[in-house]
Order: C-alpha cells, then sequence, then structure tokens
C-alpha cells in the first residue's frame, strides 16, 4: 500500500516561530509538492521538487521554503509564521513521466494554526 | 501562467447523474486528472485525460477537449457517499509532473 506520511495532523504555532512540516514517502517517486488548501481557494502550489536537492517555486511560495537532502523526504520551513500561514498543508508525490502513472498520491494534511 | 475555472457548489439528488465542469487555461498541457476529497481527508485519484474523448471507469466518466480547454467528470447513479469535493488539476510538460489544482466543486447529494 503506497503511503505519504506527514508528521503530523494538527499543528499549533506562535507567530515568529519557525515551522518545520516533515513529509515522508515511501514509493521512490521522483516528485514531490506542497500545497496549501483554504476555502475557496482550492490546492495552491507552494513549492516543488523533481530530484534530490532540486526545487522549483510553485504560485505562493513567499514565506516559505523547502528541503529536500533525500529521495523520500521532503521538508516544508515556515522561516516566521504568520497568522495568514494558517492552513491545511498537503504534501504529494508522483512518479515523475508522462503516463498515467504520474498520478499523485497525498498525505493526510497538516492543519497548522499560527496564533 | 495558467487559469483552471469549476464551479464552486453543485447539488444534486440520490440516484441522478451529475456533470462537474472545468475549464482551463495553461502553457504546456499535458494531462488532466479528477481528484476526489471528502471532508477532513487527502484528495484520492479518480481519473486521468490526455487524449480528448471520454474515458469510462464504472460509475464515473470524464471527457477532455484539448481545443476547447475544457473537461468533465460525469457521476451516475449517485450515491450519498459521493457527496465530496472534486478536484480538477492539470499538469504541465515541466519536470515530468508539476499539477496545478482548480479550487475545486463542492458536491452535496441529497435523499
Amino acid at each position: 500500500d503506497v503511503k505519504v506520511t506527514q508528521s503530523s495532523r494538527y499543528l499549533v504555532k506562535r507567530t515568529g516561530e519557525k515551522v518545520f512540516l516533515e513529509c515522508v514517502q515511501d514509493m521512490d517517486h521522483e516528485n514531490m509538492f506542497w500545497y496549501r488548501q483554504d476555502p475557496g481557494l482550492g490546492l495552491r502550489l507552494i513549492y516543488f521538487s523533481y530530484d534530490v536537492k532540486m526545487k522549483e517555486k510553485g504560485d505562493i511560495p513567499e514565506g516559505y521554503s523547502v528541503s529536500r537532502e533525500k529521495k523520500e523526504r521532503f521538508s516544508l520551513i515556515l522561516e516566521s509564521a504568520s497568522t495568514n500561514q494558517t492552513s491545511m498543508y498537503l504534501c504529494a508525490s508522483n512518479q515523475g513521466g508522462q503516463g498515467l502513472n504520474t498520478e499523485a498520491f497525498f498525505g493526510q494534511g497538516t492543519r497548522l494554526t499560527v496564533v | 501562467g495558467q487559469n483552471i475555472d469549476q464551479p464552486t457548489e453543485m447539488t444534486a439528488t440520490e440516484g441522478a447523474i451529475v456533470q462537474i465542469n472545468c475549464t482551463y487555461q495553461t502553457s504546456g498541457f499535458n494531462g488532466l486528472f479528477w481528484y476526489q476529497q471528502h471532508a477532513g481527508e487527502a484528495p484520492t485519484f479518480l481519473s486521468y485525460n490526455v487524449l480528448d474523448g471520454l474515458e469510462e471507469k464504472g460509475r464515473f466518466s470524464s471527457f477532455l477537449s484539448r481545443s476547447k480547454g475544457y473537461s468533465y467528470l460525469l457521476l451516475k447513479e449517485l450515491q450519498m457517499k459521493d457527496s465530496a469535493s472534486y478536484l480538477c488539476a492539470v499538469r504541465r510538460n515541466n519536470q515530468g509532473g508539476k499539477l496545478i489544482f482548480g479550487q475545486g466543486t463542492e458536491l452535496s447529494v441529497k435523499p
């Protein structure tokens, strides 16, 4: 059974804190993604990684950074958390290439609240 | 850039048929995915289209017209458990698998 695991389901942090969201996949996928999901806005891509140590900005990278030191792990970092970063964060991975098996598999999500 | 549009909400009756539309404008189009997401859960894959036409998978079908930048998801014999958000996502042809999502359509199935 394929699996994408996010380290926390719920997280509460204070404004200004540095926050790490961790994601691990066990499918040997090349690509990994971080999205945030907000009511009425859908899933918005924050960052995308297509290989170890490779990353590409998505649509809303401001205030975030990422790290991909190993193929199976993709971390999202909030350098200084702000209240407008309160959201549901979803990690996903897919195999890359251009066939059907590039469907993305999602983790369960981390609901982050910044107070 | 890219733009993906779906209706925000739809309501349908149990046993009926519903069609959820998705229009998109994107550079480097290389496939369209539909996902289902129940409240509080992760999105799960439903269907994939890269060529024009209809793909059928049980009660669910998905259609694509690349020239029109248009897709729809058709759900037949609706069941209460089909109440969920349906997400349209477009794949771009750079880096092989980057997915951009629409805002999702919240479908409510009534008895």
